[in-house]
């Protein structure tokens, strides 16, 4: 998986409850990227972030909000988790935000009930 | 917008029986369009990078080509290892380095 975690890789929670996802990576890579797998959607962009502390929205960034303190660390936060929220999230790193393939977590599968 | 189909969503094949998965898309400007496969419960495998028409790069029974609207898998020959969900991506010049995925083709082979 290209030296990239994501933890939990699995989680059950209640509704309204704050979740915080994390994705670590051992590569360097200045860009990261979070996004949601869901039947019948395909996978979509949460959040990405271009650099320590530079961070932009995605196609679905409602609900969400993301940090990055340190390159290799990436935190994607739901304030309030909805069961609509429920789904597999999927981090992803890039050596540049150009013609650069992107390289994929193994994920983490999040039940909001 | 930016879209991108991928067809069959599903197709199964006996081993040995070569066949072609597709990806049609619409951009504005294509930077770059990308092949992932996926074995379930992992994440997104790259494969291949096309960057222009007429462009083609293959590894070992797979084989990517790409037009201007659209992209192909070509399975040559394959195996029970071969079965997994291909996604197919695209970069638009105008959206930096966001991919937009289709939905998958969920390849099984059977033995």
């Amino acid at each position: 998986d290209a030296g990239i975690t994501q933890s939990p890789r699995h989680k059950v929670t209640e509704t309204g409850t704050p979740v915080t996802l994390r994705c670590h990576q051992t590569e360097n890579h200045r860009y990261m990227y979070w996004y949601r797998q869901d039947p019948g959607h395909g996978l979509r962009l949460i959040h990405y972030s271009y650099g320590v502390k530079d961070t932009d929205k995605g196609e679905v960034s409602d609900g969400y909000s993301v940090s990055r303190s340190k390159t290799e660390d990436f935190l994607l936060t739901l304030e309030s988790a909805t069961s609509s929220q429920t789904s597999v999230y999927f981090c992803a790193i890039s050596p540049a935000g150009g013609i650069n393939e992107q390289f994929f977590g193994p994920g983490t599968r999040l039940t909001v009930l | 917008e930016d879209q991108v189909t991928q067809s069959p969503e599903a197709l199964r094949l006996q081993e040995g029986e070569s066949s072609s998965l597709n990806c049609s898309y619409t951009v504005s400007g294509l930077r770059g369009l990308f092949w992932y496969r996926q074995d379930p419960g992992k994440g997104p495998e790259f494969l291949f990078t096309l960057y222009s028409a007429g462009e083609e790069k293959e590894k070992e029974r797979l084989k990517a080509t790409l037009t201007k609207k659209e992209s192909f898998l070509h399975i040559t020959a394959p195996k029970p290892e071969d079965s997994a969900t291909y996604l197919c991506a695209v970069q638009d010049h105008n959206q930096g380095g966001k991919l937009i995925f289709g939905q998958g083709t969920e390849l099984s082979v059977k033995p």
